[in-house]
């Protein structure tokens, strides 16, 4: 069945320092590909998605790319912040059940001002 | 942005003992809502699909007289887990839909610890 895999945390970093979560996936058809960030005693918010492949999400500075050829959508941001601190899930579906959503184990990341 | 809530947000209760969990969508009508449970250090697993006035639909693997669901207004949905043992304990999260829209809005979760 599909699944999910992204790198485990907790990933740790300074202000400023660039960010890269792994995130591979496994899926039987062509699937729509998602980042969620889920803030500290909040619900998880959706970050950014993408739906067919070389597209590309973005939103606060986060970027993910669907790459078909390596089952990937890793996240990327160029300079953290404190306030990106936060766990954030990969996680996808597939068109036939979109409401549907596989998620990945998450991974926790930590901004050190 | 559309909000859900969860009450409680955290509940430790006796084996044996039945608890329940409230999902609410504050601001806008749910036509249907999740229950997801995640275990630590793993992915969020759905549980089963409510939709308002119907009964919920169970994923392969979850008990439905074990997980009770009610979605009986548009705005509400509980998850009763009836008779709970420790191997209950977890992080029970819940989302919403509203109608003809895809994205679907979360709450912040329900730990559970049965002891």
């Amino acid at each position: 069945g599909d699944s999910v895999t992204q790198m485990e945390g907790p990933v740790t970093l300074s202000e400023e320092a660039f960010l890269t979560i792994n995130c591979t996936y496994t899926a039987t058809g062509y699937p729509s590909l998602f980042w969620y960030v889920q803030y500290p005693g909040e619900g998880l918010q959706l970050l950014l998605k993408a739906t067919k492949a070389d597209d590309k999400g973005s939103n606060k500075g986060f970027e993910a790319t669907y790459r078909k050829e390596t089952t990937s959508f890793h996240l990327e941001k160029g300079s953290v912040q404190v306030s990106d601190s936060a766990v954030y899930f990969c996680a996808l579906s597939e068109p036939s059940s979109a409401s549907k959503i596989i998620f990945g184990s998450g991974t926790r990341l930590s901004i050190r001002p | 942005g559309a909000v859900v809530s969860q009450h409680p947000s955290w509940v430790i209760c006796k084996s044996g003992t039945s608890v329940k969990i409230e999902c609410r969508s504050l601001d806008f009508q749910a036509t249907t809502m999740f229950w997801y449970r995640q275990f630590p250090k793993q992915s969020l697993m759905l549980m089963a699909t409510s939709n308002e006035g119907s009964k919920a639909t169970y994923e392969q693997g979850v008990e439905k007289d074990k997980f009770l669901i009610n979605h009986a207004s548009l705005t509400l949905s509980t998850l009763t887990v009836t008779s709970a043992h420790p191997e209950d304990s977890s992080f029970y999260i819940c989302s919403a839909i509203a109608g003809g829209v895809e994205t679907q809005y979360f709450g912040p979760g329900t730990r559970l610890l049965v002891l």
